[in-house]
């Protein structure tokens, strides 16, 4: 089993649509959690970062932790063409400076 | 800031040819990341540096790739020789200290060995 589980999609939607993108994990010690957006040949950038379990909102996006299910998320409301990119998921443990371990990506389309 | 440069964007080559990927961090970044993404394995942490001293190259394939940082300015990855299951996108990213400080990522460098 990978540390980090990620559907690839891919995953089309409208314009407008709410999208709920996915990781599971196996490793109990992940304590941080990011979520990456790269849009086409391009490197990821960061789109939201937790620490721990809960909620965390930020304009149009949220993304949640469940550590108990080892599960989390990140939804984007009102979803606009200039979401379409691929999501990575992306976690560490505590103390670990450098060793993030990614999902594969959910590549996500917004039609308008 | 020009942000993370990598350099050449786009490289061919044949089995058996070496290959040089080049990194510049951005400036006053102290951690630098190597990472090799496919669409079968995804986005694999290669080796990382802190300071100029390489901290973890557990994920570096084998004994063919190699990488090297002289300075706090500029990366080298190194491959040699090369085979055709090392195409890949390989990029590079750079961090300040810090518990929660991100890593910025490079445009990145497609490999194609034929």
């Amino acid at each position: 089993q990978k540390e980090v589980e990620q559907d690839p999609g891919p995953l089309s939607v409208p314009e407008g649509a709410i999208v709920s993108l996915n990781c599971t994990y196996s490793n109990s010690a992940f304590q941080y959690f990011m979520w990456y957006r790269q849009y086409s040949r391009k490197g990821p950038e960061l789109l939201m970062y937790t620490y721990s379990s809960g909620n965390k909102e930020d304009g149009r996006f949220t993304a949640q932790v469940d550590k108990s299910s080892k599960y989390i998320s990140l939804f984007i409301r009102d979803s606009q063409p200039s979401d379409s990119a691929t999501y990575l998921c992306a976690m560490r443990r505590e103390g670990s400076q450098g060793n993030l371990i990614f999902g594969k990506g959910t590549k996500l389309s917004v039609k308008p | 800031d020009a942000g993370v440069i990598q350099s050449p964007r786009h490289e061919v080559t044949e089995m058996g040819q070496e290959v040089t990927l080049r990194c510049k961090p951005i400036s006053g970044h102290d951690y630098l990341f190597w990472y090799r993404q496919t669409m079968m394995r995804g986005l694999e942490l290669l080796i990382y540096f802190n300071n100029n001293v390489p901290i973890d190259d557990s994920g570096m394939p084998e004994d063919r790739f190699s990488a090297k940082m002289p300075n706090a300015s500029f990366s080298t990855l190194k491959i040699q020789p090369s085979e055709p299951r090392d195409s890949a996108v390989y990029f590079c990213a750079s961090r300040t200290s810090g518990t929660y400080n991100e890593q910025f990522f490079g445009p990145g460098t497609r490999l194609t060995v034929l």
